[in-house]
């Protein structure tokens, strides 16, 4: 079965800091995604960054980028220069093939100033 | 740009009542999808929909149902609603095809059954 595990319920970081979520997956396929959605007290599911699995380069979007290692099937998020507005719950996420995601049970991140 | 619209944001119940929960996807995108997020949960899978047809079915009760319409929105009727259906319901749509079908969420219908 696919499953997603995320080992730390919660996290703080300093304001500015950089943080490191982390993320393992289980899968028997050789090519999917992998994505990190952030859910801030608003509630809104928000697609924060994507990987590619037969990409080897790991995904990059501005502060926030994402160390791949497919072979153990980890998935890290880290968040570079912290910021206020980035204190939310984020769930790493693995669509299966037929596109149901499949989320991990998700880590609280606190910023502090 | 427009996004995954719901309807409406929330939603109040008394036990064994029935609710509808409303969802317009993003224009173009021919896929939607309904999870349930309880209280401190990750969101669960629960249907989804591909050209009005469902393509594929998590642990949704029986009492639940849903449908796509022609012009793509989706709906879905719960009924004799029991305390343990209070929950943020999402809303996700996607294109097939594009990106393997990145989801993109709505801002979740939050129901609350007294």
């Amino acid at each position: 079965a696919q499953t997603v595990t995320q080992s730390q319920p919660e996290m703080s970081v300093q304001e500015a800091e950089t943080v490191t979520l982390s993320c393992t997956y289980d899968t028997s396929e050789s090519d999917y995604y992998l994505f990190w959605y952030k859910q801030p007290p608003s509630r809104q599911m928000i697609l924060v960054i994507r990987q590619e699995a037969y990409k080897q380069q790991n995904a990059t979007e501005n502060r926030f980028s994402v160390n791949f290692q497919k072979a153990a099937k980890s998935f890290s998020l880290k968040i570079s220069d912290s910021q206020l507005g980035d204190a939310a719950m984020y769930f790493c996420a693995y669509p299966n093939r037929d596109d149901k995601i499949i989320f991990g049970k998700g880590t609280r991140l606190h910023i502090l100033p | 740009a427009a996004g995954v619209i719901q309807s409406p944001r929330h939603l109040i119940k008394e036990k064994r009542e029935t609710a509808t929960l409303k969802c317009y996807p993003i224009p173009r995108h021919d896929t939607v999808y309904w999870y349930q997020q309880g209280p401190g949960q990750d969101p669960q899978f629960l249907i989804s929909f591909y050209e009005k047809m469902q393509s594929d079915k998590g642990s949704i009760p029986d009492r639940f149902s849903a449908q796509q319409f022609s012009d793509y929105h989706s709906e879905l009727n719960m009924s004799s609603l029991e305390l343990g259906d209070s929950a943020l319901y999402f809303c996700a749509s996607s294109l097939q095809g594009e990106g393997k079908n990145i989801q993109y969420f709505g801002a979740g219908t939050r129901l609350s059954v007294l």
